[in-house]
């Protein structure tokens, strides 16, 4: 079956910096995206990787590993506004999205 | 721009009753649109998805149904509305299926007593 594995709740401090993990096993890979979502809200798209290595935008980096089945999602410079989960989806060989069940950050002041 | 609206944000319903969601998508043609479902805890799941007027996929066998009647309108029913319907609902866009990320709605809580 497919699976997208993160962890389910991480605590981070403000100021500092947090790297989610992502991993993920689909019958085919046609890219990996990581979105945001503020409780109660939709999620909102953050970074999309198709290959290997890192993409950076501001304080947000999204690294890709496709031998590995990898991905991370590196936020630095953390403010109180982070808080929130960060869901990784992949793209499958049908072009499905395939969802994780997203990583709950908390920060503390 | 492009902008994707969606309502109601919350109901009440009670077991046994109809649903109707509605979703309209502004600035854009021939979007790509998703119906998903977010329960606590889990991955969206997708619903049904519709790559054209009067066509519809349907991922998951359920009580629920999707027509989209006009290009950029996309609505999701029920007849009869089970306890486990309930849950977070999202409409979604975007512009090819192979390519581009998704764009949500403000999504709909729906509880069913």
């Amino acid at each position: 079956g497919q699976n997208i594995d993160q962890p389910t709740e991480m605590t981070a401090t403000e100021g500092a910096i947090v790297q989610i993990n992502c991993t993920y096993q689909t019958s085919g890979f046609n890219g990996l995206f990581w979105y945001q979502q503020h409780a109660g809200e939709a999620p909102t798209f953050l970074s999309y990787n198709v290959l290997d290595g890192l993409e950076e935008k501001g304080r947000f980096s999204s690294f890709l590993s496709r031998s590995k089945g990898y991905s991370y999602l590196l936020l630095k410079e953390l403010q109180m506004k982070d808080s929130a989960s960060y869901l990784c989806a992949v793209k499958d060989s049908n072009y499905q999205l395939i969802w994780g069940a997203g990583t709950k950050l908390i920060i503390k002041p | 721009s492009q902008t994707i609206h969606q309502w109601p944000a919350t109901l009440v319903q009670p077991v046994g009753s109809p649903l109707s969601l509605e979703c309209t998508v502004e600035g854009t043609s021939n979007p790509n649109l998703y119906w998903y479902r977010q329960a606590a805890g889990r991955g969206l799941q997708l619903l049904f998805y519709s790559v054209g007027i009067g066509q519809i996929s349907s991922e998951v066998p359920q009580n629920l149904s999707a027509s989209r009647p006009q290009d950029r309108q996309f609505i999701l029913s029920s007849k009869k509305l089970l306890l486990s319907d309930s849950g977070f609902y999202l409409c979604a866009w975007s512009v090819r299926q192979e390519t581009g990320e998704l764009f949500f709605g403000e999504g709909s809580r729906l509880t069913v007593l």
